[in-house]
């Protein structure tokens, strides 16, 4: 199986939450890390759990880190039609720390 | 700052040709790294480099090189492409100490026929 997995699309209505998951299978993760992609742009880290911690909230972001089940979600508050984009979960671990990506998820915002 | 950024933006090749991508970045950057991004894939390390005249293997780097002569550039070459090496190509760079943390290039899409 793949090393990060996460499903492909996620639909959800202007002014909801937005709820994007993804499950890892290395242990060893040091660090969890959600991307984003912009239509025609590179990746941009939009924020980043270490794996001693359990929840990380900035602004409308909030990550949650459940280790004993290696899942990560990213809950966007009030979602708006900007954060229509592609979301990359990625895990690094050892001592390269070089990541490695999901799939992406691919959130479409309705108005 | 330009942050990163990579030439060129679009590129179509005949299979067996050969060419060279350019990357570049302004923020004094150790690390550099190439990944190539397929439809419904995440993105694949080819190679990467953690300073000037170095460079190692990613996940993917069969038929690429690479070369890291000054620091803030890294190249990647195709010898010769052929169609799998259709792809969309990103480059990124990362302080040693905050490898976490890449800054990508807008990508380069590359099409082999």
């Amino acid at each position: 199986g793949e090393d990060v997995e996460q499903s492909l699309f996620l639909s959800v209505r202007e002014g909801d939450s937005s709820v994007i998951n993804c499950t890892y299978t290395d242990s060893s993760s040091t660090y969890l890390y959600w991307y984003k992609q912009e239509p025609g742009a590179g990746l941009q880290l939009l924020t980043y759990i270490f794996s001693n911690m359990d929840m990380k909230q900035d602004q409308r972001l909030t990550v949650l880190l459940n280790k004993k089940d290696k899942h990560l979600s990213l809950r966007i508050a009030d979602t708006q039609t900007g954060d229509s984009a592609i979301y990359f979960c990625a895990e690094s671990s050892g001592g390269s720390y070089i990541p490695t990506f999901g799939r992406g998820t691919s959130l479409i915002v309705h108005p | 700052n330009a942050g990163v950024t990579q030439t060129p933006k679009f590129r179509v090749l005949k299979t067996g040709q050969s060419m060279t991508l350019l990357c570049a970045q302004d923020m004094n950057h150790e690390y550099m790294y190439w990944y190539r991004q397929d439809p419904g894939m995440g993105l694949r390390l080819i190679h990467y480099s953690v300073g000037e005249g170095t460079t190692a293997k990613g996940e993917v780097p069969d038929g690429y090189n690479v070369s890291r002569l000054k620091k803030q550039n890294f190249l990647l070459g195709l010898e010769s492409a052929a169609p799998s090496q259709t792809s969309v190509y990103f480059c990124a760079s990362s302080y040693a100490d905050r490898k976490y943390e890449q800054y990508f290039g807008p990508g380069t899409r590359l099409t082999v026929t």
